[in-house]
């Protein structure tokens, strides 16, 4: 089975910006998880969907965004680019979630200018 | 809410010694316990596992037995390679969350 594919890999904008990035999960599986990778914060959970649902969403501001499509495919969006946005976002996915084991793509880094 | 403490790093070794990486957690329920590696410009790999009580997950020569007397999942490898090292995660996942806690993560480095 192919793994979780996450693009594009690596991003430049400018603060004001805003940013799409695409995860294709593995296979099967329905849901998927997006997280925020920073040297200062570490790994922050961002939101997670299954079944075009939204089930849980961490602690970041209205500009991050997401949505999940019918083929399982999601998106995250973050409007309004800040310096603070410049992190590796990973995408996971699992069959199910919950306690499942969450499968993580390569991440896309971005970075913010 | 749920929470993952590990650790602190960054911790250094030399090839065939011994590795323990502490990790303790505060739960509501009864969580999953994970351990995921991430190499240097990738994602992170899942480890290994443990789904209840004294559960051993291993994986490669890496153990780790979930205590949930002492609310623990330490990681351990009898005779590390410069292969592994990495930035190495604690993280938990508990019914209805929908999402992964995870520790701090710790940076190990085995030297040749």
């Amino acid at each position: 089975k192919a793994g979780v594919t996450q693009t594009p890999r690596y991003l430049i904008k400018t603060r004001g910006q805003q940013v799409t990035l695409s995860c294709s999960p593995i296979s099967g599986h329905r849901s998927v998880s997006w997280y925020q990778q920073t040297p200062g914060q570490g790994l922050q959970f961002l939101f997670e969907y299954f079944s075009e649902t939204q089930r849980n969403k961490g602690n970041f501001p209205g500009r991050f965004s997401g949505r999940q499509f019918s083929n399982s495919r999601s998106e995250m969006n973050v409007s309004t680019l800040e310096l603070g946005d410049s992190a590796l976002y990973l995408c996971a996915s699992s069959t199910q979630g919950g306690k499942e084991t969450q499968y993580f793509g390569p991440g896309t880094r971005l970075l913010v200018l | 809410g749920d929470s993952v403490t590990q650790m602190e790093g960054p911790v250094t070794l030399s090839e065939e010694a011994f590795l323990t990486i502490n990790c303790t957690y505060t739960a509501t329920g009864y969580p999953s316990l994970f351990w995921y590696v991430q190499y240097p410009g990738e994602g992170l790999q899942l480890l290994l596992k443990a789904t209840k009580a004294d559960d051993k997950g291993s994986n490669k020569g890496f153990e780790a037995t979930y205590r949930k007397e002492t609310t623990s999942f330490h990681l351990e490898k009898g005779s590390v390679q410069v292969s592994d090292s990495a930035v190495y995660f604690c993280a938990l996942s508990d019914l209805g969350d929908y999402k992964l806690s995870f520790g701090a993560g710790t940076t190990v480095t085995v030297r040749a």
